[in-house]
């Protein structure tokens, strides 16, 4: 049990579009999602933490018109990377929780390459 | 706001060695505390965690770890690693009503 899905597993795309990545938990209905950036060699980098049917809480320095969160369902958390550069370039990571557990589970995550 | 030290970036150890990963955490409340493994190509998976009660935690694979309270530690033991053991290992803080802290995380590297 507890498995959190993440959609697509590696993308690439031209600087300026935007890219959406999805979270799911797949048997569990989550009432929080984390969305975690990581550096090579690097830990994760909270960036943003969703609760379900509420705008999401941005860690500092993490743009909220750059990195649109939407956690509309206990079961689905999407990620949009707008109008993407270079430097967005990263690895991905969601992870989910029950609101009585405070365990995290997280996603197989999402490598996206900006060019 | 809390911090997560992991001391050991990188270990190398031969099958069957024991293992010692630190973990020190700065914050004076009362915390949460895990151990997750990344294996390489998988996602991040918990390997242990502990709430309350016995310091001294069991958790998947063989893998324990000690709550020093008086040292702010969480370190992760296991007393015969195997090559399997290979990943990177990360240490994570929960204060009770804040967000978790991950550790910049050790790799282990086990020799068959």
């Amino acid at each position: 049990g507890a498995v959190v899905s993440q959609h697509p597993s590696w993308v690439i795309c031209k600087s300026g579009t935007s890219v959406k990545i999805e979270c799911r938990s797949l048997d569990f209905q989550a009432t929080t999602m984390f969305w975690y950036r990581q550096f090579p060699k690097q830990s994760l980098m909270l960036m943003a933490t969703s609760n379900e049917g509420s705008k999401a809480t941005y860690e500092q320095g993490v743009e909220k018109d750059k990195f649109l969160i939407n956690h509309a369902s206990l079961t689905l958390s999407t990620l949009t990377v707008t109008s993407a550069h270079p430097e967005d370039s990263s690895f991905y990571i969601c992870s989910a929780k029950l609101w009585t557990v405070e365990t995290q589970y997280f996603g197989p995550g999402t490598r996206l390459l900006v060019l | 706001a809390q911090s997560v030290s992991q001391h050991n970036h990188h270990v190398i150890l031969s099958e069957a060695a024991s293992l010692e990963l630190g973990c020190n955490y700065s914050y004076g409340g009362t915390v949460n505390l895990f151990w997750y493994v990344q294996y390489p190509g998988q996602h991040l998976q918990l390997l242990l965690k502990y709430f309350s009660g016995d310091p001294l935690v069991k958790g998947i694979k063989g893998f324990e770890a000690e709550f020093i309270k008086s040292k702010f530690s969480f370190n992760l033991r296991k007393p015969s690693v195997q090559w399997s053991d290979t990943a990177e290992y990360f240490c994570a803080v929960k204060p009770n009503a804040g967000k978790s802290t991950f550790g910049d995380g050790t790799t282990l590297t086990v020799k068959p």
